[in-house]
């Protein structure tokens, strides 16, 4: 079966320092890769997504930016982090090609403060 | 640029009573998904509609597409507290990209 990892869970950071969140997905290969955004009670924004290793895809102009090193693995990086970057942070996996759908499958996500 | 709009954005109602949250698109969409998120937590599938006028019904969920593919609703039969959370509707966009809806806010009041 597919699992997807997301880490960490919660992360406090002060203005100006750097960050990486990292995604991995087990069980599939080729997966397309979505980095999305929440602010509290608020809707998810696409901020990158990728449908392979090396190719990244920008939906929103700002000071993070994406990379897929390997076929299953995920990273989120700024190297420096604005007030306006706190949020909620989600990772997702769907399976490539039309026939499979469009289902999308979030990891648990990381939740980040800037302070 | 395509928009999917959620109403109402927030609904609160007592436990037993029905529930339902509507998804509109600008564009006509090939499909369209259903989403929940529990408070805290993180969006989970619930559902996917292809077809025009199509209705999947999960226990107590009724899920309809619309005949022209550009609406869908979610409606749920005498609301239980463990419905809480926020339902999403999604649809693609061009390429590999999707668009999520605002999202309903469920608050079902024991």
């Amino acid at each position: 079966s597919q699992t997807i990892h997301q880490w960490p869970a919660t992360l406090v950071q002060p203005v100006g320092s750097p960050l990486s969140l990292e995604c991995t997905v087990e069980g599939t290969s080729n997966p397309n890769l979505y980095w999305y955004r929440q602010a509290a009670g608020r809707g998810l924004q696409l901020l990158f997504y990728s449908v392979g290793i090396g190719q990244i895809s920008s939906e929103v102009p700002q000071n993070l930016s994406a990379s897929r090193p390997q076929d299953r693995q995920f990273i989120l990086s700024s190297k420096k982090l604005l007030l306006s970057d706190s949020g909620f942070y989600l990772c997702a996996w769907r399976r490539p090609g039309a026939e499979a759908g469009n289902i999308q499958y979030f990891g648990a996500g990381t939740r980040l403060s800037v302070l | 640029g395509q928009q999917v709009m959620q109403i109402p954005q927030y609904q609160h109602v007592q436990e037993g009573e029905d529930f339902t949250t509507y998804c509109n698109s600008s564009t006509t969409l090939s499909n369209i998904q259903w989403y929940k998120q529990r408070p805290g937590g993180h969006p989970v599938f619930l559902i996917q509609l292809v077809k025009s006028g199509e209705v999947k019904k999960q226990k107590r969920l009724t899920f309809q597409f619309g005949e022209a593919k550009k609406n869908s609703s979610l409606h749920i039969t005498a609301t239980q507290t463990t419905d809480v959370g926020t339902y999403f509707c999604a649809g693609p966009s061009t390429g590999n990209q999707f668009y999520f809806g605002t999202g309903t806010s469920l608050t079902v009041i024991p």
